[in-house]
């Protein structure tokens, strides 16, 4: 059984700092990686993917891949309340269309 | 603009009933997906199409069946609903993005449909 696990949370940051998600997957074949936002109510939205090992930036978001301990992580720099949401870590293979999920950590921006 | 349309977004019924989900979508991607969203379950996979002919079951199949109607159409339907099956469910459809060697599937996730059995 491929699995992606995730800190449910909730992880609560305060406005203007650093938010630090992190996402394990068990399957060495896995080799792309994403992350989604989902507000609450409202379908997932992608907003980083990420296949080589280090580090993919993106404005505030940076997506860190380490292959080698299995582990994906997610940096939200300069956090702002309209990132507070569940974010869900997802996995695949090259070739595979489907994507396995992990059940998401809530996050919290307190001004 | 392209997007991926879900009917109904809110049913409410009863154990035993026939119930059908429906998706549209006009981005013009061939594979499309079914989704439910359990708290604390994050989302599962129930049947994934990757064209008209193609229908292939996901992790959690049993009690669903679905029908591609045509490329943009996929539906969802559960024969007899059961309270366990009270879920959001979510359609997707998908394209491979990127380039040579760095190609990735990107999924577009339509709005939900909020489903209780009572």
């Amino acid at each position: 059984q491929k699995e992606v696990e995730q800190n449910s949370g909730p992880l609560s940051v305060p406005e203007g700092a650093i938010a630090s998600l992190n996402c394990t997957y068990s399957d060495r074949g896995s080799q792309s990686f994403f992350w989604y936002r989902q507000y609450s109510g409202k379908s997932p939205e992608l907003i980083m993917f990420i296949y080589s090992n280090g580090d993919k930036e993106d404005g505030r978001f940076t997506a860190q891949l380490n292959k080698a301990s299995q582990y994906v992580s997610l940096l939200i720099r300069d956090s702002q309340p309209s990132d507070s949401a569940t974010y869900l870590c997802a996995v695949n293979y090259f070739g595979n269309e489907k994507l396995t999920f992990g059940t998401g950590t809530r996050l919290t921006i307190i001004p | 603009d392209a997007d991926v349309t879900q009917t109904p977004r809110n049913r409410i019924t009863k154990t035993g009933k026939r119930i059908m989900l429906e998706c549209s979508q006009t981005k013009g991607h061939d594979r499309m997906y079914w989704y439910r969203q359990d708290p604390g379950l994050g989302l599962r996979l129930i049947y994934y199409s990757f064209d008209v002919k193609d229908i292939n079951k996901g992790e959690i199949s049993d009690g669903y069946s679905v029908s591609r109607q045509a490329q943009a159409k996929f539906s969802l339907s559960l024969e007899s609903a059961i309270p366990n099956q009270t879920a959001l469910y979510f359609c997707a459809t998908s394209v491979l993005a990127g380039g040579l060697g760095s190609s990735y599937n990107e999924q577009f996730f339509g709005p939900g449909t909020r489903l209780t059995v009572l």
